[in-house]
């Protein structure tokens, strides 16, 4: 167990529909990562927070968005899905930044028929 | 970007063999990761290791960064080691993410 908690783990729904993926990161870790893997583009990263701030962007398209809240959690928001967008997304997170070992969680596996 | 690649993309094994897996890097990194994909998805940690040698029970892992590769050593594999195993790094040059390799899938047969 990571200690980084990734709800719901499967998730399956329709096009044009909205989720929200969530994430607890490990006790003390300020950093939050989300990451995308599809099996034709491999592991992508998509945004970062750092303590409540976004820190970086990756490949995250317009349609999804992020934050991470006062108590450290994140979410990621998918919205007008296509079916592209099925895939795993992870969490992960790390104490600081990435010079610092980063922790995944066990991935939410989306579904959009 | 900095690439990563990652080889044998694909491997076989008998139960108990050793093998060697291998990332290569283009740039100067300052993190190097090495993790285990179960075949239910999860991404379980393997070493933590931007340079050096670090063993944990049946895996080794040795990084010699002056020269951009790592090197992850599974001896006497078993069927639960199959997976697919990706390294990722973290360049040098200011980036806040971990660039992934494509990965090694291992399959291990009894």
């Amino acid at each position: 167990d990571s200690g980084v908690t990734q709800t719901p783990k499967h998730l399956i729904t329709a096009t044009g529909q909205r989720v929200t993926l969530r994430c607890s990161p490990r006790s003390g870790d300020l950093s939050v990562y989300w990451y995308q893997q599809s099996l034709d583009q491999g592991l992508q990263f998509l945004i970062q927070y750092y303590n409540g701030e976004e820190r970086a962007k990756g490949n995250i398209l317009e349609r999804f968005s992020a934050q991470q809240f006062p108590d450290l959690h994140s979410e990621l928001n998918l919205s007008s899905l296509e079916l592209g967008d099925s895939a795993l997304y992870f969490c992960a997170s790390s104490v600081e930044g990435l010079n610092t070992e980063a922790f995944f969680g066990q991935g939410t596996r989306l579904t959009v028929v | 970007g900095i690439q990563v690649e990652q080889s044998p993309p694909d491997l076989i094994l008998q139960e108990g063999a050793n093998s060697t897996l291998r990332c290569n890097f283009s740039d100067s990194v300052n993190n190097l990761q090495w993790f285990h994909q179960n075949p239910w998805g999860q991404l379980i940690n393997l070493f933590y290791i931007p340079s050096g040698t670090k063993q944990n029970g049946r895996l080794s892992a040795t990084t010699v960064a002056t020269e951009r590769y790592s090197l992850l050593y599974i001896s006497s594999s078993q069927t639960t080691d199959s997976g697919v195993y990706f390294c990722a790094v973290l360049p040098n040059y200011g980036a806040n993410n971990l660039f992934f390799g494509t990965g090694t899938r291992l399959t291990v047969i009894p």
